[in-house]
């Protein structure tokens, strides 16, 4: 099993370059996730999905555009890189069962990402 | 965006010693996540707690959900080289549908020869 994959898991931009980081996850989850890690800020929610065609703005969602046209995958677009985003970026995802709600989220391997 | 309070943010301690860290919040949270990630990888599951008052162990780790749902407590027995790196709680908020997973600052683990 594959879990949740992200491409790239490297790159380099150019402040104003614009890039996609794709993460793909192989276990039928509903939910997917983007976080960005910074030093001594721990996680933080960029946007987030529900469903394939939803998606929803998390805590610092300036900066960046996401995608769901398919279920398993998850975009994360930067129109104009801006060194502020220089960051390690991860994806997540989880299932949501009847009941006792399931929120065991997997995490990709991480995206870092330097904007110079 | 809300961020949780957690403490300490670094830990200093010899092999075989107790650890424990918390995490507060000023929301109500109706379910618990602790992770540990390693350098260069993505965090990892280690406990969830689901029930206010619930009382979770993991082989030496044991976490606990806080009566309020305000906060969550892990400890861990016993320390080994291998439980170096950083733990993070995470909460999920009461709103029915509403999967947005909070994370806290983390704490760094370090264990001294």
């Amino acid at each position: 099993n594959a879990g949740v994959t992200q491409t790239p898991k490297f790159r380099v931009l150019k402040t104003g370059q614009s890039m996609t980081l794709l993460c793909a996850q192989d276990m039928n989850h509903e939910y997917m996730y983007w976080y960005r890690q910074d030093p001594g800020m721990g996680l933080r929610l960029i946007h987030y999905s529900v469903g394939e065609g939803t998606t929803a703005k998390g805590e610092v969602p300036d900066g960046y555009n996401v995608s769901r046209l398919k279920k398993q995958n998850f975009l994360l677009g930067l129109e104009s890189a801006a060194p502020s985003q220089t960051s390690v970026y991860f994806c997540a995802s989880t299932t949501r069962r009847t009941g006792r709600m399931n929120t065991e989220a997997f995490f990709g391997q991480g995206t870092r990402l330097t904007v110079v | 965006g809300q961020q949780l309070n957690q403490s300490p943010q670094s830990m200093f301690i010899q092999e075989g010693e107790d650890v424990s860290m918390n995490c507060t919040s000023s929301s109500i949270f109706n379910t618990w996540l602790w992770y540990k990630q390693d350098p260069g990888e993505g965090p990892v599951l280690l406990i969830a707690l689901y029930k206010a008052g619930e009382l979770t162990s993991n082989g030496r780790l044991t976490a606990q959900f806080g009566i309020t749902r305000k906060d969550s407590f892990l400890n861990i027995s016993a320390s080994i080289p291998s439980d170096v790196g950083i733990y993070f709680c995470a909460g999920q908020g009461s709103n029915f549908g509403n999967e947005k997973l909070t994370f806290g600052t983390g704490t760094r683990l370090t264990i001294i020869p």
